[in-house]
Order: C-alpha cells, then sequence, then structure tokens
C-alpha cells in the first residue's frame, strides 16, 4: 500500500488570512494527484486533477502547485473565508496500469471568524 | 441533476445478514469505486470498476463483493457483515471524458452510506 501523507493534520486560521498545506506522496510512478474538499456531513468535491510535474491549478481562491520529481503537492487558500472549512483530501495516482487512487488522511481546516 | 446515490444512507445490522448497498449514477460515467472512510484512516479504496464486467481489488476488499452489470449500478455486497465493516462507504464514479480516466477526471461522490454492525 502506497503512503500517501498530508501536513499538517489540522490547521485553525483567522478569518481573512492565506494558508496552506502539503500533500506528500511516492515520487516515483507517478502519475496524477487528485485534491478534493470535503465538507462535515457531505460528500468529498474534487477540486483539481494534476498530472505534470510543474503543473499549477487555480479555483477562485484556492490554487495548488504540482512537484512530481520530489513528491510533493502545495494546496493554498488565499483569504480564508469560514465556508472554506473543510477536510482537504489529497488522493495519489501511480502508473501501475490500474486505477487505484491512494487517499491522504486529510488536513482538517478551521477558519477562524 | 447529475449525481451519484446510495442507498441506504443509514443502516443498523446485525452480524452475518446479508445487505446490500446501492449505488447508481446518472452521468454515463464508465469508472465507479467504492470507499470505506473510518476515524484516523482516510478514504481506503475496497473495489472499483472501470467499465460493465470488469472490477478489481483496491487496498481492503475482503468480506466485500460487488459486480458491474450495467454500467449506471454498483452494488456493493456484504455477504456476512462483520463489526469490523462498521464504517462510512462513499461511492464514486469518474469519467473518461478527458483522457484515460482517473489520470485526468475527477470523481464524483455519492451522499455516504453509515453502516453499523452489532
Amino acid at each position: 500500500i502506497l503512503n500517501v501523507e498530508q501536513s499538517p493534520q489540522s490547521l485553525h486560521v483567522q478569518e481573512g488570512d492565506s494558508t496552506n498545506f502539503t500533500c506528500s506522496f511516492p515520487s516515483s510512478n507517478f502519475y496524477a494527484l487528485h485534491w478534493y474538499r470535503w465538507e462535515t456531513a457531505k460528500s468529498p468535491e474534487a477540486l483539481f486533477v494534476m498530472t505534470l510535474n510543474g503543473d499549477e491549478k487555480k479555483k477562485g481562491r484556492i490554487s495548488a502547485t504540482l512537484n512530481t520529481k520530489e513528491g510533493y503537492s502545495y494546496l493554498y487558500i488565499k483569504g480564508s473565508q469560514p465556508e472554506d472549512s473543510a477536510t482537504y483530501l489529497c488522493a495519489f495516482l501511480t502508473n501501475f496500469g490500474n486505477e487505484k487512487l491512494t487517499f491522504g488522511t486529510g488536513t482538517r481546516l478551521t477558519i477562524i471568524p | 441533476e447529475a449525481q451519484v446515490t446510495q442507498n441506504p444512507r443509514y443502516l443498523i445490522t446485525v452480524t452475518g445478514k446479508k445487505l446490500t448497498v446501492t449505488c447508481s449514477q446518472n452521468m454515463n460515467h464508465e469508472y465507479m469505486s467504492w470507499y470505506r472512510q473510518d476515524p484516523g484512516l482516510g478514504l481506503r479504496q475496497i473495489y472499483y470498476s472501470m467499465n460493465v464486467e470488469v472490477t478489481d481489488k483496491g487496498d481492503v476488499p475482503e468480506g466485500y463483493k460487488v459486480s458491474r452489470k450495467e454500467k449506471r449500478n454498483f452494488p456493493l455486497i456484504l455477504e456476512s457483515p462483520s463489526p469490523n465493516q462498521t464504517s462510512l462507504y462513499f461511492c464514486a464514479s469518474s469519467s473518461g471524458d478527458r483522457g484515460p480516466l482517473l489520470s485526468y477526471n475527477e470523481q464524483f461522490f455519492g451522499p455516504g452510506t453509515r453502516l453499523t454492525v452489532l
């Protein structure tokens, strides 16, 4: 089983501040990295699918970068709002010829009004 | 409305009593998958299917069965549930619109099924 690690496990951020967190994955056999946002009592929702080294994706105030050579991705949230409170999950896909996603345990973000 | 549905949403059952959790998607997606979520462990994949009649094991398949007879449905079967299968279960689907399945396409998750096995 592949190891996908997310840090920190939890984070409290003042409303209006910017923040970022990390997803680390095996740098060999990389195929794709997914980011999902999971609000309490709801289902995970996709943010980004990233495939290329150096890739940068943006959706509103949320952006992500990818470094496949060193095996990490950063998720950034600019000007945090209360509705950003959620658990952010990353998931790693290898090129082993299957379609198995391995998820990290997530970063739980709480925005303090 | 494009969606993934699961039934039931909540289920309390007893050890050994066979059960099925249904999953259906109306987006004509090729890929479907089942996950379980346990505290501190993250989402773990149980089984997945890349198309009709094509299924494969995920990381934690023991004690579960699946079938994919139609593109829209992907039921999860617990033949003899045990207390360690108490968990929150999610079904998800994905298309191949932008390229090979999960390499380029995000997953859409169902609402979840909270299962308790006594």
